[in-house]
C-alpha cells in the first residue's frame, strides 16, 4: 500500500519568513495530493491540492510543488504570519482506482510562527 | 452551506463496552470516511462508505465497523473497547460529483478507561 512521509516533524520560522514542508509517496499510481491544516481542537482543514498532471498550484501565500519523477511534493507558506501556527499533514491518494476516496497521511508538521 | 457534523464530541468509555460515533455529512456529499488519530499512529484510515456500501477498509481490527444510511449519515461502532482505542475519531465527506476533497468535521475524542 501507500507510504507517506513528511518532514520536517516541527518547523519554528520567524513571522514574514517562508516554510517549506517536504513530503514523499511510495506509490506511482497516486494522483491526488492535499494539504490540511489543524488547530488544536478542530479537525483538518483543507487547504490546497494538486493533481498528478499540474506540478505547481498557488493560492495567494500558500504553494504546492510536485515531482512524480522523484515522488515527492512540497508545501510552501510565504510571508508566515502568527495564525499560522498549527499541525501541516500532507496526503496522497489514487482517485482513479478502487481505493475511492482513501487518503494516506504523513505524519505530521508542527509549525511555529513566532512573532 | 453546513459542515460536516460529528456527534457527540467527546466521550468516555470503560473497557470492554461499546460505543457508537455518527457523522452528518455536507448536504449532497455521498461519500463518508472514517480515520483514527493518535498521536503515535498519526491519522489512519478506517473505511469509507459510498451510496451505504463500504468501499474500502483499512486495517483495523473487526471489532471496528460502521454504516451508511440512505440519506449519507453514517455511523461508526467499536465493540470490546481497549485503552488503545483512545483516540480523535474523523469523519471525512466527499462529494463524487466534480472532485475529490474530503472535507473533514471536528471530531469525536473518544477516552477509554
Amino acid at each position: 500500500g501507500e507510504n507517506v512521509e513528511q518532514h520536517p516533524s516541527t518547523l519554528s520560522v520567524q513571522e514574514g519568513d517562508s516554510a517549506v514542508i517536504k513530503c514523499t509517496y511510495s506509490d506511482s499510481a497516486s494522483n491526488y495530493f492535499p494539504w490540511y491544516k489543524q488547530e488544536l481542537g478542530k479537525g483538518p482543514q483543507l487547504i490546497i491540492d494538486i493533481r498528478s498532471n499540474v506540478g505547481e498550484k498557488k493560492d495567494q501565500r500558500i504553494a504546492v510543488t510536485l515531482n512524480k519523477t522523484a515522488k515527492h511534493f512540497s508545501l510552501h507558506i510565504t510571508e508566515t504570519q502568527p495564525e499560522d501556527s498549527a499541525v501541516y499533514f500532507c496526503a496522497a491518494s489514487n482517485v482513479d482506482g478502487a481505493a475511492g476516496n482513501k487518503l494516506t497521511f504523513g505524519g505530521g508538521t508542527r509549525v511555529l510562527v513566532k512573532p | 452551506k453546513a459542515g460536516v457534523t460529528q456527534t457527540p464530541r467527546y466521550l468516555i468509555k470503560t473497557r470492554g463496552q461499546q460505543v457508537t460515533l455518527s457523522c452528518s455529512p455536507i448536504s449532497g456529499h455521498r461519500s463518508v470516511s472514517w480515520y483514527q488519530q493518535t498521536p503515535g499512529q498519526g491519522l489512519q484510515f478506517l473505511f469509507e462508505y459510498f451510496s451505504e456500501t463500504q468501499r474500502n477498509k483499512g486495517n483495523f481490527p473487526g471489532r471496528f465497523s460502521g454504516r451508511q444510511f440512505s440519506n449519507s449519515r453514517s455511523e461508526m461502532n467499536v465493540s470490546t473497547l481497549e485503552l488503545g482505542d483512545s483516540a480523535l475519531y474523523l469523519c471525512a465527506s466527499s462529494s463524487p460529483v466534480g472532485g475529490t476533497e474530503a472535507f473533514f468535521g471536528q471530531g469525536t475524542r473518544l477516552t477509554v478507561v
